[in-house]
């Protein structure tokens, strides 16, 4: 089944506990994303990659890393989480970006993080 | 820069009733792509549709349908005979190249409340 996973779905953590949270994706897709989702806001991106070891930010990067170094995964990574970070997290991918835009972004099922 | 507009925060219909969510974007570009994505009570999100700029027929699958008018830059989407399972936030998003590569951009969302 075609399908894009990340682990854990629920994690609640502490201030300054680093964390990473997995996404992969079984399509052969190029691009991945990450994008956060908070009440009144609605998703906003944080990082994505347009292929292997190709990642750029998003809308709001600040406190999060990433990595692409294979084209199924695209971990996100809390180094110092703060509370400010909790919120419901998805990832998302896509064949490509270069299409100009044509090509669906699918999404993951979400992870919720809290950070205590 | 683009923007999606969603005006309807949240709207609450009584099962079999026809309800219209409504979405107005913005952009300069004469190609972009319009997107509907629904993010049921269990959270995840399932994309519904995919419009582009050059294509303004309507579309319609079941008991949903599409309305795509570029001259007011609208692209409602109207449930039919609602049910309670429709019950969900739905957000409207744009993608438009940007630099040789597209961005999605959300619509904060409308939440629809279907009683039974």
């Amino acid at each position: 089944e075609a399908q894009v996973t990340q682990n854990p779905r629920y994690l609640i953590t502490v201030t300054g506990k680093k964390l990473t949270v997995t996404c992969s994706q079984n399509m052969n897709h190029e691009y991945m994303s990450w994008y956060r989702q908070d009440p009144g806001l609605g998703l906003r991106q944080i990082y994505y990659s347009m292929n292997v070891e190709v990642t750029d930010k998003g809308d709001v990067p600040e406190g999060y890393k990433v990595s692409r170094k294979e084209k199924r995964n695209f971990p996100l990574i809390l180094e110092s989480p703060s509370p400010n970070q909790t919120s419901l997290y998805f990832c998302a991918s896509s064949l490509s970006q270069r299409a100009g835009g044509k090509d669906t972004q699918y999404f993951g099922p979400g992870t919720r993080l809290t950070v205590l | 820069a683009q923007k999606v507009t969603q005006a309807q925060t949240e709207i609450s219909v009584v099962e079999k009733e026809d309800v219209t969510l409504d979405c107005v974007y913005e952009t300069r570009d004469t190609t972009y792509y319009l997107f509907w994505y629904k993010q049921p009570p269990s959270g995840e999100l399932v994309f519904l549709i995919r419009r582009n700029s050059f294509d303004e027929q309507n579309e319609i699958s079941g008991r949903y349908s599409w309305n795509f008018q570029k001259s007011t830059s609208s692209f409602n989407f109207t449930i039919t005979a609602s049910q309670v399972v429709d019950s969900a936030v739905y957000f409207c998003a744009l993608s438009e190249r940007n630099s040789g590569y597209s961005t999605l951009t959300f619509g904060k969302g409308t939440m629809l409340l279907v009683s039974p």
